[in-house]
């Protein structure tokens, strides 16, 4: 049973750099094809994918966002680090992390997000 | 402004079906058949409904379908129930720079 969790900062300044956990169980991500991604929806608005990270430590990053986001795993701990910087107040949304296996090639198994705020 | 695009809103009776379209291009929709659809309840995470343009995952009613012609793909739920009532985001792969996409959700209600 795959289950994902996020953690983080629930308020963040601007111009902060945010930092989210993705603790993760019921998967390796040493296993070839399995990978974990970001993704966000603003308050009432759309989803919208932020970055991918696989097993083999291969990366993805959103175009409009790329300068900003870094995405980090330790698969012997079973999590998945996203930081994002210079916060701003558009970036206030709640934040998915999700199990993402190439055979499948979609997001199957998501955790319940964690709300962030950007706000001095 | 969403890469993918679908209808703010559909609706329908009980019993009745409802499809929901997607959007894009020949670089993300019409270029792979890795079309999914999401189904998301308020103050919920989404759930993944079909992936790969028309596969169910175990324990999605087969009330729900998808399909794709060209650049757009499509969501029918057939057999509305009350419970199907949520919002709706399809999304593509997008190739190797622009990964995913994701649309800009569908609201569906049951009248």
């Amino acid at each position: 049973q795959i289950t994902m969790q996020e953690s983080g900062p629930t308020l963040v300044k601007p111009t902060q750099t945010l930092t989210l956990t993705c603790t993760f169980s019921g998967f390796s991500l040493t296993t070839s094809g399995v990978g974990v991604g970001w993704i966000r929806q603003p308050p009432g608005k759309a989803l919208e994918w932020l970055a991918l990270i696989y097993w083999d430590d291969d990366k993805r990053y959103s175009p409009s966002l790329k300068s900003r986001l870094t995405v980090t795993k330790d698969a012997s701990k079973n999590y998945v680090v996203l930081t994002m910087t210079n916060m701003d107040p558009v970036d206030t949304a709640t934040y998915y992390c999700a199990h993402r296996w190439n055979n499948l090639n979609t997001f199957d198994y998501w955790g319940p997000g964690t709300l962030v705020t950007v706000s001095s | 402004q969403s890469a993918l695009t679908q209808p703010p809103s559909a609706s329908g009776s009980p019993g009745q079906s409802v499809t929901i379209s997607c959007t894009g291009t020949s670089s993300d929709v019409g270029g792979y058949n890795f079309v999914s659809w999401y189904q998301q309840h308020p103050g919920k995470a989404p759930k993944l409904m079909i992936y790969e343009v028309s596969k169910r995952p175990s324990g999605v009613p087969d009330r729900f379908s998808g399909s794709k012609s060209g650049n757009t793909a499509s969501l029918t739920v057939s057999g509305l129930q009350a419970e199907d009532e949520a919002d709706y985001y399809c999304s593509s792969h997008a190739g190797s720079n622009n990964f995913e996409v994701f649309g800009g959700g569908t609201k569906l209600t049951v009248l």
